[in-house]
């Protein structure tokens, strides 16, 4: 079936670095990906859709400028954690449908991110 | 976005049917009515869908009420890998459409 890839899944920065999160679909294309987040005992949070070729949209109170988006290929979607601090620590996942296959969406295995 | 109540937790008996309830008071025509699941440290993964008619596949059945503002899914027979958080949710069709997911059911499998 289906598979989206991230990568990496764990990291763990220091405050004020940048950290850049992949999103891969393997085996179909997806010109439209998404990014939440998730933190501990709390459902997945909606940060922003990703469309491939132009700007992602981004859900209220998501900063554009912390969480870069960029979905340069069909196949590709990053999410790029800018200076980074302690409370951005959290769980990060994408999903990603197959536009020629069915309803259902695939997830990424998520990211673990910690900032120190 | 119409929204979706579930309960916060259940519990179930390995071996045994488990019936997850979502209630969808104010969903639209054009609703599907999606279950996802999500094991601990792991991304969601998609159970089963459906619009009107009951669906089964080979993880769950979808019972969809006749005037869909609810729906049941049912595991036939739980193991202890079913042990998740369940997530019932609507979406319009479409592959641009998001998932938005609620706080959905922690299922807790006893041996």
């Amino acid at each position: 079936g289906a598979v989206v890839s991230q990568h990496p899944s764990r990291v763990i920065c220091k405050s004020g670095t940048s950290v850049k999160i992949e999103c891969r679909s393997l085996d179909f294309q997806a010109t439209t990906m998404f990014w939440y987040r998730q933190f501990p005992k709390q459902s997945l949070m909606l940060m922003a859709t990703s469309n491939e070729g132009s700007k992602a949209t981004y859900e209220q109170g998501v900063e554009k400028d912390k969480f870069l988006i960029n979905h340069a290929s069909l196949t590709l979607s990053t999410l790029t954690v800018t200076s980074a601090h302690p409370e951005d620590s959290s769980f990060y996942i994408c999903s990603a449908r197959d536009q020629g296959g069915t309803s259902e969406a695939f997830f990424g295995q998520g990211t673990r991110l910690t900032v120190v | 976005d119409a929204k979706t109540t579930q309960p916060n937790s259940m519990e179930s008996n390995e071996e045994e049917p488990v019936h997850l309830p979502c209630n969808h008071s104010t969903i639209s025509g054009t609703d599907y009515i999606h279950w996802y699941r999500q094991l601990p440290s792991q991304g969601p993964e998609y159970v089963i869908h459906g619009l009107t008619s009951n669906v089964n596949n080979r993880m769950a059945s979808l019972a969809i009420a006749e005037d869909r503002k609810s729906s049941t899914l049912i595991l036939h027979r739980a193991t202890l890998r079913d042990a998740a958080v369940y997530y019932c949710i609507l979406r319009k069709w479409g592959a641009t459409n998001k998932l938005i997911f609620g706080t959905g059911t922690l299922l807790a499998v006893q041996p």
